[in-house]
């Protein structure tokens, strides 16, 4: 069983619409989480980062972790074309990191 | 957060021959990192470097296909030695510049070996 599973989509939504982006994980010793936007052509860019189970929001963006059924969620409000990339999850022990595979997300004008 | 300067962005490369990546980083940091991200699955780490010491490989590495230099605290060299088709890949360089709160990553290279 993989650390962190993701469905590698691909999702194609309408703008506007809101976008749900969900991984589970295994580890039951991670501590923290986190949310990685990667364009294509670029390297991973750091979204969100969470420690406690919970939501932690930051402008149209949502980060959701639930530790009792380790599910890890990213919601994207008002989704715009440029969100248009892959989005990885990931968590850590705080020595180890392990990433999901990604989940490529199209945005339509 | 860090800054990562990483170079090349892409190249091509016949098999057999070495190809030596470059990062480098805006600020002091204790360990580098090097991730392997093929098509289709996870990031994949390759190895930890650690200035002034020998770089730590996990398991599927080693050190004679995939020489690590650290010289100082901004800066990380990865070479990929005798390449084959299957090293074809991004190869991409990243701190952890919060303490196990988040790692920025250089903007990658893209390797493709013919």
């Amino acid at each position: 069983q993989k650390e962190v599973e993701q469905d590698p989509g691909p999702l194609s939504v309408p703008e506007g619409a809101i976008v749900s982006l969900n991984c589970t994980y295994s580890n039951s010793a991670f501590q923290y989480f986190m949310w990685y936007r990667q364009y294509s052509r670029k390297g991973p860019e750091l979204l969100m980062y969470t420690y406690s189970s919970g939501n932690k929001e930051d402008g149209r963006f949502t980060a959701q972790v639930d530790k009792s059924s380790k599910y890890i969620s990213l919601f994207i409000r008002d989704s715009q074309p440029s969100d248009s990339a892959t989005y990885l999850c990931a968590g850590t022990t705080g020595n180890q990191f392990y990433f999901g595979t990604g989940t490529s997300l199209t945005v339509i004008p | 957060s860090a800054v990562i300067s990483q170079k090349p962005s892409r190249d091509i490369c016949q098999r057999g021959t070495s190809l030596t990546i470059q990062c480098q980083v805006d600020s002091q940091v204790t360990m580098m990192f090097w991730y392997r991200q093929q098509p289709g699955q996870s990031l994949t780490l390759i190895a930890t470097a650690n200035q002034g010491s020998e770089a730590t490989y996990e398991s599927g590495f080693v050190i004679d296909k995939f020489p690590i230099s650290r010289p100082n605290l901004t800066f990380s060299t990865l070479t990929v030695s005798n390449m084959s088709p299957e090293d074809s890949s991004i190869y991409l360089c990243s701190v952890d510049w919060s303490a196990g709160g988040g790692y920025t990553f250089g903007s990658g290279t893209r390797l493709t070996v013919v």
